[in-house]
């Protein structure tokens, strides 16, 4: 079965400071896609990126960058210059084939919080 | 604003009863997915359509079921509700696969007392 792990439960980081999170995955596939979406408090599921297994480079949109390493099995997220508005619960999940179906899977998030 | 929408935002009912979520998925997208987001199982996927077809499921209840309509909205019917079924259900859009990029609504959040 495949899963997505994100390690680190919480994290706190005061405004500006940079801040990386985790995500470990476990897939069969050789063709997957790995994808990034954020929950701030008011509840909605916000997408951030799409990645596919093919493409290894890294990401950069603004502040938010992504480093995608399949020998490490990880599309680590880093929010450079940390801003209150990005305190949310992040999500990493995982497209996952089953049973002739394709479906997503998440892991269990981050939440960050951005002191002032 | 994703373009998803869902009704109603908050629903509050007691146990033993039906529930029908509604959702309308942004325009042109085919595939409409459903999720329950709790604190202790997390977000966790029950149900896609496809044009108005099943393509994949979750981990989806025997007490839960799901259609899509010719216009592509779609309702997640929920019954005999119990205690633990209390969460956020979640609905989601893409063009196609859940290998495209997936667009949520605000969610319904479901209290059952």
């Amino acid at each position: 079965a495949q899963k997505v792990t994100q390690a680190q439960t919480e994290i706190s980081v005061v405004e500006k400071e940079d801040v990386t999170l985790d995500c470990v995955y476990e897939t069969r596939d050789t063709t997957y896609y790995l994808f990034w979406y954020k929950q701030p408090p008011s509840g909605e599921l916000v997408f951030l990126i799409r990645r596919n297994s093919f493409d290894e480079q890294n990401e950069i949109s603004g502040r938010y960058s992504w480093n995608f390493q399949k020998s490490t099995s990880s599309l680590n997220f880093t929010i450079t210059a940390s801003q209150v508005v990005d305190s949310a619960v992040y999500f990493c999940a995982l497209s996952e084939w089953s049973f002739g179906n394709e479906k997503l899977t998440f892991g269990t998030g981050t939440r960050l919080t951005i002191i002032p | 604003d994703s373009g998803v929408t869902q009704t109603p935002k908050h629903l509050i009912t007691a146990t033993g009863q039906r529930v029908t979520l509604r959702c309308s998925p942004r325009s042109g997208d085919l595939s409409v997915y459903w999720y329950q987001q709790s604190l202790d199982q997390g977000l966790q996927f029950l149900i896609q359509y496809y044009n108005g077809e099943e393509r994949a499921k979750g981990n989806i209840l025997e007490r839960f079921s799901a259609q899509q309509f010719p216009d592509l909205h779609s309702e997640l019917n929920l019954s005999s509700l119990e205690l633990g079924d209390s969460a956020l259900y979640f609905c989601a859009s893409s063009a196609s696969g859940a290998r495209d990029e997936q667009y949520f609504g605000p969610g319904t959040r479901l209290t059952v007392t």
